[in-house]
């Protein structure tokens, strides 16, 4: 199984909206939609902040939003806030009872 | 609040086996809770990452001891549990310098199909 593909970086000023793709397969995204998304801060473990696609476990704000189309997922942060500025990875279940993550993107608030 | 704690040796011999502990604690691996999704229940899992990458899962056990690991390390893991003791465990044998990473332990929850739950890391170093 490969890794999904993210783009290593992404930016955007204070108040902006930034969008991060997470590109894989008809045989990962494309066809489930456990697409989930985490955020990691320098030096701490990375936090669920989007599930099945779209949805936002409680807590997380909802600058917050997830979709998909065919077989690349999307993260979108709005109103971008310098707490934002971290790692984001995106994960797909792959079927057989296995799991893949995409490399990360740096997030980078201006 | 289920909480998740890692624990082991932080450094291992080039050869030698990994071998890490998580305790589960604030709720019980052997939940009994069912759930009416493709993952009926949660699994618990490694996840590594080393210096400066991105996250690769190692695998995951379920309360009864079933298994599934990564394909590109199954050879080499083995993923335990102790109900008595409320936690599970990591074996990573023939360990490189490669396998130099900060390893999570984490909650696969079955109703969101997602890691929801992550131990703070442990960092483990391959050196001689």
């Amino acid at each position: 199984q490969s890794a999904l593909t993210q783009p290593p970086s992404a930016s955007g000023s204070p108040g902006q909206s930034v969008t991060i793709s997470c590109t894989g397969t008809s045989s990962d995204v494309g066809d489930y939609n456990f697409v989930s998304w985490y955020q990691q801060h320098p030096g701490k473990a990375p936090k669920l902040m989007i599930y099945e696609v779209s949805k936002r476990p409680s807590g997380v704000p909802d600058r917050f939003s997830g979709s998909k189309s065919g077989n690349t997922a999307s993260l979108t942060v709005s109103g971008l806030q310098a707490e934002d500025e971290a790692d984001y990875y995106c994960s797909s279940y792959v079927g057989s009872n296995n799991v893949v993550f995409g490399g990360g993107t740096k997030l980078t608030v201006l | 609040q289920v909480q998740l704690q890692e624990s082991g040796p932080g450094l291992v011999k080039p050869s030698g086996t990994l071998s890490l502990t998580c305790a589960v604690s604030g709720g019980s691996i052997s939940s009994s809770n069912w759930w009416n999704r493709v993952r009926h229940n949660n699994w618990w899992n490694w996840v590594r990452q080393p210096p400066g990458k991105g996250l690769e899962w190692i695998g995951e056990i379920y309360h009864n001891g079933s298994t599934n690991y990564n394909p590109s390390l199954k050879s080499r893991v083995t993923i335990s549990v102790d109900k008595s003791k409320n936690q599970f465990s990591l074996k990573l044998t023939s360990v490189t310098a490669a396998d130099t990473a900060v390893y999570y332990c984490a909650r696969w929850d079955a109703q969101t199909d997602a890691f929801d739950i992550w131990g703070q890391g442990t960092m483990v170093a391959v050196s001689s």
